[in-house]
């Protein structure tokens, strides 16, 4: 079964600008939650979606934001970039069965350099 | 929020045993991840704990003890490819399905 994808791999903007992630899940799977790691904070959540509908997010502001499509598929979105948005951003999926924790896997990310 | 603590680097020596520990906040805690990431490279899951206690598998070991709110990571028989970033993650009940958050991981070298 293929892992999770994540695309770009790598991208380069300028402040102000915006970008577009882009993430698909493991084949079945319906969770899909986002991250932004720095090396100051570690792994940070951002939001999770599932059925198409944001269902958890986290501490980040409105400049950030996610969809996800009917296939899974989920987008996440940065506005008016700052160089503090300069991070990796991880997607990863889950199975989600109701009513219990499902292991999360994770994609190999996009790195994002704001300059 | 829920905080998770544990060290920042640890050192270690190829054949030796290393143990990594990691804390975090009981209320609304569900259950705890271990995963295992190399630079450069995404976190890959090693462990899920729910219930107090010992998981083993293979080289790799995992404890919880839910009423303290403390887990371990035991590694065994290091090995230089083990030199990686270990990433703890509690799992929270949040609105209607559950969160993870993470420690800012231990970044463990492998010396000979």
């Amino acid at each position: 079964k293929a892992g999770v994808t994540q695309t770009p791999r790598y991208l380069i903007k300028t402040r102000g600008q915006q970008v577009t992630l882009s993430c698909s899940p493991i084949s079945g799977h319906r969770s899909v939650s986002w991250y932004q790691q720095t090396p100051g904070q570690g792994l940070q959540f951002l939001f999770e979606y599932f059925s198409e509908t944001q269902r958890n997010k986290g501490n980040f502001p409105g400049r950030f934001s996610g969809r996800q499509f009917s296939n899974s598929r989920s987008e996440m979105n940065v506005s008016t970039l700052e160089l503090g948005d300069s991070a990796l951003y991880l997607c990863a999926s889950s199975l989600e069965s109701s009513g219990r924790t499902d292991t999360q896997y994770f994609g190999p990310g996009t790195r994002l350099t704001v300059l | 929020g829920q905080n998770i603590d544990q060290p920042t680097e640890m050192t270690a020596t190829e054949g030796a045993i290393v143990q990594i520990n990691c804390t975090y906040q009981t209320s609304g805690f569900n259950g705890l991840f271990w995963y295992q990431q190399h630079a450069g490279e995404a976190p890959t899951f090693l462990s899920y704990n729910v219930l107090d206690g010992l998981e083993e598998k293979g080289r790799f070991s995992s404890f919880l003890s839910r009423s303290k709110g403390y887990s371990y990571l035991l590694l065994k028989e290091l090995q230089m490819k083990d030199s990686a970033s270990y990433l703890c993650a509690g799992s929270y009940s949040g609105a209607g399905s559950y969160q993870l958050t993470f420690g800012k991981g231990t970044k463990l070298s492998v010396i000979p």
